[in-house]
């Protein structure tokens, strides 16, 4: 079966300090991969989604980044944190057929 | 731009109650998801619907896929405190568009 875990599962940094969330994928092959913001524990923000290596589409124009290492790996990063960056980020997956989507457990960022 | 939004936005209950939640938006969706997360963990998918007019049913939970594959309920018989939870729709066009959430109380 398919796992999905990111890690740190919380994280307080200060403001202006770099950022790096981890996402991997156990269990399938060339999954799309997606990040998402989630405010105040409403709605979804998607960030950026990957349908291979290298291979990273931005919904979003801010100061956060996403790099595809490998097939199953996903990161999210920030140089210079800002306060604004603070919230719950959602690692997602999905098949190729793009009707189904899977998240893991979420990672809370607090900026200081 | 929120494609989809649901209704409403808050519900408390008392344990036992029946409940619907509302999906709706004027684009029209190849398939949809209901999640249900809980605080401070991620969204746990409970359905995918893909045919217009389609409904599934989940123990206690009936879901719905309209005619027009625009919008979408969700409906709990005999509600548990166990159904607490925000839920969430997720409509899928060129990407996945989700809804605004129904923050879902169930009193003992």
């Amino acid at each position: 079966s398919q796992t999905i875990h990111q890690w740190p599962a919380t994280l307080v940094q200060p403001v202006g300090s770099p950022l790096s969330l981890e996402c991997t994928v156990e269990g399938t092959s060339n999954p799309n991969l997606y990040w998402y913001r989630q405010a105040a524990g409403r709605g979804l923000q998607l960030l950026f989604y990957s349908v291979g290596i290298g291979q990273i589409s931005s919904e979003v124009p801010q100061n956060l980044s996403a790099s595809r290492p490998q097939d199953r790996q996903f990161i999210l990063s920030s140089k210079k944190l800002l306060l604004s960056d603070s919230g719950f980020y959602l690692c997602a997956w999905g098949p190729g057929d793009g009707n189904t989507i899977y998240f893991g457990e979420g990672s809370w960022l607090t900026v200081v | 731009t929120q494609l989809l939004e649901q209704s409403p936005q808050f519900l408390s209950i008392q344990e036992g109650e029946n409940l619907t939640v509302y999906c709706n938006s004027s684009s029209v969706f190849s398939s949809l998801q209901w999640y249900r997360q809980e605080p401070g963990e991620g969204p746990v998918l409970l359905v995918t619907v893909v045919t217009g007019g389609e409904v599934k049913k989940l123990k206690r939970l009936t879901f719905q896929f309209g005619d027009a594959r625009k919008d979408s309920s969700l409906h709990i018989t005999a509600a548990q405190t166990g159904d607490t939870g925000l839920y969430l729709c997720a409509g899928v066009g060129n990407q996945f568009y989700f809804g605004t959430g129904t923050s879902l109380t169930v009193i003992p």
